[in-house]
């Protein structure tokens, strides 16, 4: 248990339905993370929030859609993917955006776009 | 421009034996470098890290080294354990910055 926990572990969906991936963190952590993980890749950063603040946005297709309403939850609205987008999402937090301060990951949500 | 580089996609030793991964950068503002394990269908979970002003760092099994001069560092298991088979991805960071994670080392500890 990394007190970073995300819902839901699996999920299928098609290229025309709308989901969302929820993370949530009781760490007390400033900075909050979404990742991609596809195969043989290193990991894709997509977005950074710290502070409930967007920080950084990875050039990523607005077919995702980041919220962050408070500084214990994230979520990720997906609509509209292809399946090039099926893929390991994590979630992250960590006390601040860099430093000496480890980021603390979720379980992932494997995703996959039939 | 991948900034953290793990060039080793895969690892395989023998039980007891010293596993040595390697993770090379090039960004010389980062000043935190971080090891972490994954297990197949689970997240990464950390491991150990190291600031720039240690050229080492020691938990148990696992000992982390810096070289910043070669903007190089290593993580060596000893003993390895069967258990210990995982993927480990190097991480970098800077103050107020992201971190950046390497391709990953696939490391299999044969009984």
């Amino acid at each position: 248990e990394t007190g970073v926990t995300q819902t839901p572990r699996h999920l299928v969906m098609g290229m025309t339905n709308k989901k969302s991936l929820k993370c949530e963190q009781h760490l007390g952590h400033n900075a909050m993370y979404w990742y991609k993980q596809s195969a043989k890749k290193p990991l894709e950063l997509m977005f950074v929030y710290s502070l409930e603040e967007r920080v950084e946005n990875n050039s990523v297709p607005s077919r995702f859609s980041p919220e962050c309403p408070n500084s214990s939850h994230l979520f990720l609205h997906l609509h509209t993917l292809q399946p090039e987008d099926s893929a390991l999402y994590l979630c992250a937090s960590s006390q601040d955006t860099g430093g000496l301060t480890e980021a603390f990951f979720g379980q992932g949500t494997r995703l996959t776009v039939v | 421009d991948q900034q953290v580089k793990q060039n080793s996609p895969s690892l395989s030793v023998q039980e007891g034996r010293i596993s040595i991964l390697n993770c090379d950068y090039t960004n010389s503002m980062f000043d935190y470098f971080l090891w972490y394990k994954k297990y197949p269908a689970e997240g990464p979970t950390f491991l150990i890290s190291i600031s720039s002003i240690k050229d080492k760092n020691e938990d148990g099994r696992f000992t982390v080294f810096l070289n910043k001069s070669a903007k190089h560092l290593s993580l060596h298991i000893v003993p390895s354990q069967p258990g210990d088979s995982a993927v480990y991805f190097c991480a970098a960071t800077a103050p107020g910055n992201q971190f950046y994670f390497g391709t990953g080392t696939s490391l299999t500890v044969i009984p």
